[in-house]
């Protein structure tokens, strides 16, 4: 769903370990889901994205699972870097109307520490 | 691919005075355009969004308008801002036929 007003949460992780982020979607009939990055004074950018015909797919050190009998997603970024430090946003959406828009989540702050 | 190229990058402009952010689209044709707002801090408000030339839809009553002239032209205008317009607005552009969108750079716009 979307986020307006909501203030980010946060999460602080240690370099090298692993990062979870969660994100709980709101539309039963989404079946495109994406993960974007967005540093500060940018635009959001393109992670990783998993239809909802699959559960999980993987990427450059980062992986996506989607359950969709809860309606959850996760990106799971492997040996956090500082260069992932970020705001990371998830975003549903249904294919195939003209129309087509997504819906973001509210964002997650990710902090890497050194 | 698609690239998506918005201007100005800042904007500091007072309040009562009119607004005009310029988002150019290359590298694909008919494509679904957006315009978001994102306060600071905090996530992305969907304003408006066009399928094609002169079609424009609007998520959010506010102070601003949309206007699409040419394919690959998104305009987002105001005749007089209100301090709450504050905010980084983002451009975004999707082909109907794919999912994912493509963002532009943004503009910050600070109204004083």
């Amino acid at each position: 769903g979307e986020s307006v007003g909501l203030h980010l949460p946060t999460l602080s992780v240690q370099e090298g370990d692993n990062s979870i982020i969660n994100c709980a979607y709101s539309n039963s009939a989404s079946d495109y889901f994406i993960w974007y990055k967005q540093e500060s004074g940018k635009g959001p950018q393109f992670i990783i994205d998993i239809r909802s015909n699959m559960d999980k797919r993987q990427g450059q050190r980062v992986t996506v699972l989607l359950n969709k009998t809860v309606k959850h997603l996760s990106l799971q970024i492997a040996a956090t870097q500082p260069g992932d430090s970020a705001v990371y946003f998830c975003a549903e959406g249904v294919g195939g109307s003209n129309d087509y828009k997504l819906s973001f989540g509210a964002g997650t702050t990710v902090t890497v520490r050194a | 691919s698609q690239t998506i190229h918005q201007w100005p990058a800042t904007l500091v402009q007072p309040v009562g005075s009119p607004l005009s952010l310029e988002c150019t689209v290359e590298g694909t044709s008919n494509p679904n355009l957006y315009w978001y707002r994102q306060a600071a801090g905090r996530g992305l408000q969907l304003l408006f969004y066009s399928v094609g030339i002169g079609q424009i839809s609007s998520e959010v009553p506010q102070n601003l308008s949309a206007s699409r002239p040419q394919d690959r032209q998104f305009i987002l205008s105001s005749k007089k801002l209100l301090l709450s317009d504050s905010g980084f607005y983002l451009c975004a552009a999707t082909l109907r036929a794919s999912y994912g969108y493509t963002f532009g750079s943004g503009t910050r716009l600070t109204v004083v």
